[in-house]
C-alpha cells in the first residue's frame, strides 16, 4: 500500500547542534506538508512544498522536495530548546481524491 | 483567530460506554479529517469528509465507530460500546480543498481514556 516513512524516530541533539529529519513516499507526491507537534499539544502546520526539487525556508528551518516527488527533507540549523517537538511529514497522493497520508513522525529532544 | 473546536477537551468513561466526540471546523472550511493518535501507532486516519459527504472512512472499525457531519459547523465520532484498547488522542481537523493548498488545521483534541 501507499506509505510514507520518516527516518529517524527518535534524535537527540545538544543544544546549538543541527538537526535533519527525511521522509520517503512509496508513490509520486502532488505536494509534500511539514507539520510540528510540542509535547502534550496538536500538529501545526509548517510548510507545503509543490514544485519538484523546490527549497523554502523559514529563519533555521529548511525544506526540501526532491526532484522526484518522492521524499523531502527538514533541516533545522543550530537547535533551539523551543524545537522540541515531533515533525511530521504529510504527502498528498492523487487517487481519486487528495489523500493525505502522513509519516510516523521524528521525535526531537534538545538538551540545554 | 479561526480555530477548529473540540469537547470533550478529556474523557474518562467505563468499558462498554458510548462515548461521542464533537468537532467544529473552521468557518468557510469544506473538509474535515478525524484522526486517532497513539504512542504505539502515531497519527492514524480514521474518517474524511469532504462537503459533509464521507469520502474515506477506510481507517475506521466500523464495528464500533461511526463518523457523521449532521451539518457544515457540526462533526461527530462515536465509539459504541467503547473498548480499553480505544484510549488515544482523537484529533479532528479541517482544511479548504481545491485550492492546491492541503493545510490541515488541528483541533486540540479529546483525550479519551477508557477503563
Amino acid at each position: 500500500g501507499q506509505q510514507v516513512m520518516q527516518i529517524p524516530q527518535y534524535q537527540h541533539v545538544q543544544e546549538g547542534e543541527d538537526f535533519t529529519t527525511y521522509c520517503n513516499s512509496s508513490t509520486t507526491l502532488s505536494n509534500i506538508q511539514w507539520y510540528k507537534q510540542r509535547p502534550g499539544g496538536h500538529p501545526v502546520f509548517l510548510i507545503q512544498l509543490v514544485k519538484s526539487g523546490e527549497v523554502k525556508k523559514q529563519k533555521r528551518l529548511t525544506f526540501q522536495f526532491g526532484e522526484a516527488k518522492k521524499n523531502s527533507s527538514l533541516h533545522i540549523t543550530a537547535t533551539q530548546t523551543t524545537d522540541v517537538g515531533t515533525y511530521f511529514c504529510a504527502g498528498t497522493l492523487k487517487t481519486s481524491y487528495d489523500k493525505v497520508i502522513f509519516g510516523p513522525g521524528t521525535s526531537l529532544s534538545v538538551i540545554p | 483567530d479561526a480555530r477548529v473546536t473540540q469537547t470533550p477537551r478529556h474523557k474518562v468513561t467505563e468499558m462498554g460506554q458510548e462515548v461521542t466526540m464533537r468537532c467544529q471546523p473552521i468557518l468557510g472550511h469544506n473538509t474535515v479529517f478525524w484522526y486517532r493518535q497513539t504512542m504505539m501507532q502515531g497519527l492514524e486516519l480514521l474518517a474524511y469528509f469532504r462537503n459533509r459527504a464521507p469520502l474515506d472512512d477506510s481507517g475506521m472499525p466500523k464495528d464500533r465507530f461511526s463518523a457523521e457531519m449532521p451539518d457544515a459547523t457540526l462533526a461527530t465520532l462515536k465509539i459504541q460500546p467503547s473498548e480499553p484498547r480505544d484510549s488515544a488522542v482523537y484529533f479532528c481537523a479541517s482544511g479548504l480543498a481545491g485550492t492546491g493548498q492541503e493545510t490541515q488545521y488541528f483541533g486540540p483534541g479529546t483525550r479519551l481514556l477508557v477503563l
